[in-house]
């Protein structure tokens, strides 16, 4: 398996513009994180999916955050409107379970709202 | 809340020596522990992790990290350090489902030739 695949790898936007963030996991997993790394904050959770259905979303820093699992091998996370502030490295993970298995990351996204 | 604190941001060692890299967590019923190491432009990989029963695990690339309750503790170890160890180095606690995992804010090991 080529792994947990994130793209693109670096996104420059202008702020207020729709950004979208794409990963596509491990096949066979069934759980999916969405992870932000700022050197502020480190590295943050905020919303894992199992079985494509959104479990906990309170990481998501506010309402222009959202993220969907359409489908098992396919989710996005999305901001709308981006704000200079949203700029960081966005990962995803996932695992084949929810509990009790490691979780394999993407290499992630830089994302640079300027 | 779960938590995780890794006390020293910047260790620097010579190749060949030891190292320990210090992680304390809190969190209230049995942990999930992890240490996962960061190359620059990369993402996380997994050197080892605790669920239960041994609390000395062992992990890749000559890791091993040693569970102890009483102190909170998972530290990171390596008899030996290698040039290409060089990277950034995090904790984790996994609460909950196991794998919503805190992470600790990091220490960058820096290797001297």
């Amino acid at each position: 398996d080529a792994g947990v695949i994130q793209s693109p790898r670096h996104e420059v936007t202008e702020m207020g513009q729709e950004v979208t963030l794409r990963c596509k996991p491990i096949s066979g997993h069934n759980s999916l994180f969405w992870y932000r790394q700022t050197m502020m904050r480190g590295l943050e959770l905020l919303i894992y999916f199992n079985n494509n259905v959104p479990i906990d979303d309170s990481g998501m820093p506010e309402d222009r955050f959202s993220a969907k699992m359409p489908n098992a091998s396919f989710s996005t996370l999305k901001i709308q409107p981006s704000e200079p502030r949203d700029s960081a490295v966005y990962f995803c993970a996932s695992s084949l379970d929810r509990d009790r298995t490691e979780a394999f990351f993407g290499q992630g996204t830089r994302l640079t709202v300027v | 809340a779960q938590s995780v604190t890794q006390p020293d941001i910047h260790i620097t060692v010579s190749e060949g020596a030891s190292l320990e890299l210090r992680c304390n967590y809190s969190y209230g019923a049995t942990p999930y522990l992890f240490w996962y190491v960061q190359s620059p432009g990369q993402g996380l990989q997994l050197l080892l992790k605790y669920f239960s029963g041994d609390t000395l695990v062992q992990g890749i690339k000559g890791f091993e990290a040693e569970f102890k309750r009483s102190q909170s503790s998972f530290n990171l170890r390596k008899p030996s350090v290698h040039w290409s160890d060089a990277a950034e180095y995090f904790c984790a606690v996994g609460a909950g489902g196991g794998n919503k995992l805190t992470f600790g804010t990091g220490t960058q090991l820096k290797v001297e030739l």
